[in-house]
């Protein structure tokens, strides 16, 4: 069983452009949860997602950010007209079910998105 | 406003030395706290989930401990390694489904 992949693992960008960010979370598993890690940070939550909903949306941006989980394929964060602050960590986590138990989030490897 | 602080931000120890991390959190009505290894570049690993129901959780040489009451968990690592050198995370859920992260602490065993 494959643990969460994330990809690309380095993304670069340049100002204005748009960057995706991929998610497969771990077989099973139909929650997923995105994270950024800024500079010398802990990490933050972003949103939660599960298939075709948005549960948890309050750590997202209001601007240029988005997410998706759908019915088939990987958890997709967009950020669109990327600019130097949007450089970071982005972690993607799993879980089988919803959390707050004794359920554990799994945590990829997450994708450092430079913008130039 | 749910806050997790960890101290100190780093640490150096010499190998074999027995250490203690530490994580406060603001609000007392936590689920759960768990505790990662993050490595330079690379992502998270659990290492040890105490739900507020427990006091303690042992993996290995790793011990980790929760009071709710004073706001307080710590991670005890016995007899350290080298290998033990990486960034540990403490994070704290208030609410289902969302983590609130220390900013970590750095810890460098030295052989």
């Amino acid at each position: 069983n494959a643990g969460v992949m994330q990809n690309p693992r380095h993304l670069v960008r340049r100002r204005g452009q748009e960057a995706r960010l991929r998610c497969s979370p771990m077989k099973g598993h139909s929650h997923v949860y995105w994270y950024r890690q800024l500079p010398e940070e802990g990490l933050k939550f972003m949103v939660y997602l599960q298939k075709e909903n948005i549960i948890d949306e309050s750590g997202m941006p209001k601007e240029r950010f988005s997410a998706e989980f759908p019915k088939e394929g990987p958890s997709i964060l967009r950020i669109q007209q990327v600019v130097r602050g949007d450089s970071a960590a982005y972690f993607c986590a799993s879980s089988p079910q919803g959390t707050g138990g004794n359920t554990e989030a799994f945590f990829g490897q997450g994708t450092r998105l430079t913008v130039v | 406003k749910q806050e997790v602080t960890q101290i100190p931000a780093a640490l150096s120890v010499p190998e074999g030395e027995n250490l203690v991390l530490n994580c406060s959190f603001t609000d007392s009505a936590i689920y759960n706290l768990q505790w990662f290894r993050q490595d330079p570049g690379k992502g998270l690993t659990s290492l040890l989930l105490i739900q507020s129901s427990q006091r303690e959780q042992t993996s290995g040489r790793l011990n980790a401990s929760l009071d709710k009451s004073s706001g307080r968990s710590t991670l005890y690592i016995a007899a350290s390694q080298p290998g033990d050198s990486a960034t540990y995370l403490c994070a704290g859920e208030y609410n289902f489904n969302k983590f609130y992260f220390g900013s970590g602490t750095k810890l460098n065993v030295k052989p």
